[in-house]
């Protein structure tokens, strides 16, 4: 089964600092990472995602994530954060074949300080 | 299109009582996800769909709660008898699965149901 692991559920960061939330995911077979981003009272939306190809994948809003295999991980960094981006951040997995069922990791909150 | 879409928005409702949500996908998708989010648990997958047919229901919490998707436009969560621990916001996601290039869920905005 697979299985993703968020390692911090609050991120507080002073706004123009960089950021990286952390997320570990397990799985035995290939997978396609994501991650999303839900701002308070809203739905979740997608910041970028990982399929094939390059490690390193650029989403919206200047985020991205660099997928590594060897260490089970795909952590997202931002090099210089804005208030906006307060929110809550979601990693999740799911196969590449077979029933696309997607697991999420428990979030990270991430607190932009003004 | 419009984007996933889920009616009510917020619901109050009293223990006891049968609360249906419901949920319309975005045309053309051949999944669609039920979630339930609390403050305790994170972000939980209760059952999903592939063209209208319930693949894995797993994360049904109990016999209390039921889905069913009765076409490819329509899908409903049905909790009866509903109790407080049930008050969470549930989500509703639509994807459509594009074999050896993956997609992501899209989702809607999510109903906030309180049991009192």
């Amino acid at each position: 089964a697979q299985s993703v692991t968020q390692l911090d559920s609050q991120v507080p960061v002073f706004e123009e600092a960089p950021v990286e939330l952390r997320c570990n995911y397990s799985s035995s077979v290939s997978v396609y990472l994501f991650w999303y981003v839900q701002y308070p009272n809203q739905g979740l939306q997608l910041l970028l995602k990982y399929l094939s190809g390059s490690t390193l994948v650029k989403g919206i809003n200047g985020f991205e994530a660099e997928f590594n295999k060897s260490q089970t991980s795909f952590h997202l960094r931002k090099p210089s954060v804005h208030i906006s981006d307060t929110a809550e951040y979601f990693c999740a997995v799911s196969f590449s074949g077979g029933y696309q069922k997607v697991t999420f990791g428990i979030g990270t909150k991430l607190q932009v300080i003004p | 299109d419009a984007g996933v879409i889920q009616s009510p928005r917020h619901e109050v409702t009293e223990m006891g009582q049968e609360v249906t949500l419901r949920c319309k996908p975005i045309s053309g998708h051949d999944y669609l996800f039920w979630y339930r989010q609390t403050m305790m648990r994170g972000l939980e997958l209760l059952i999903y769909f592939n063209n209208n047919v319930p693949i894995d229901d797993s994360g049904m919490p109990e016999d209390r709660f039921s889905a069913k998707m009765p076409n490819a436009s329509f899908s409903t969560l049905k909790i009866q008898p509903s109790e407080p621990r049930d008050s969470a916001v549930y989500f509703c996601a639509s994807s459509f699965f594009w074999k050896g290039k993956g997609t992501e869920a899209f989702f809607g905005q999510g109903t906030r149901l309180t049991v009192v």
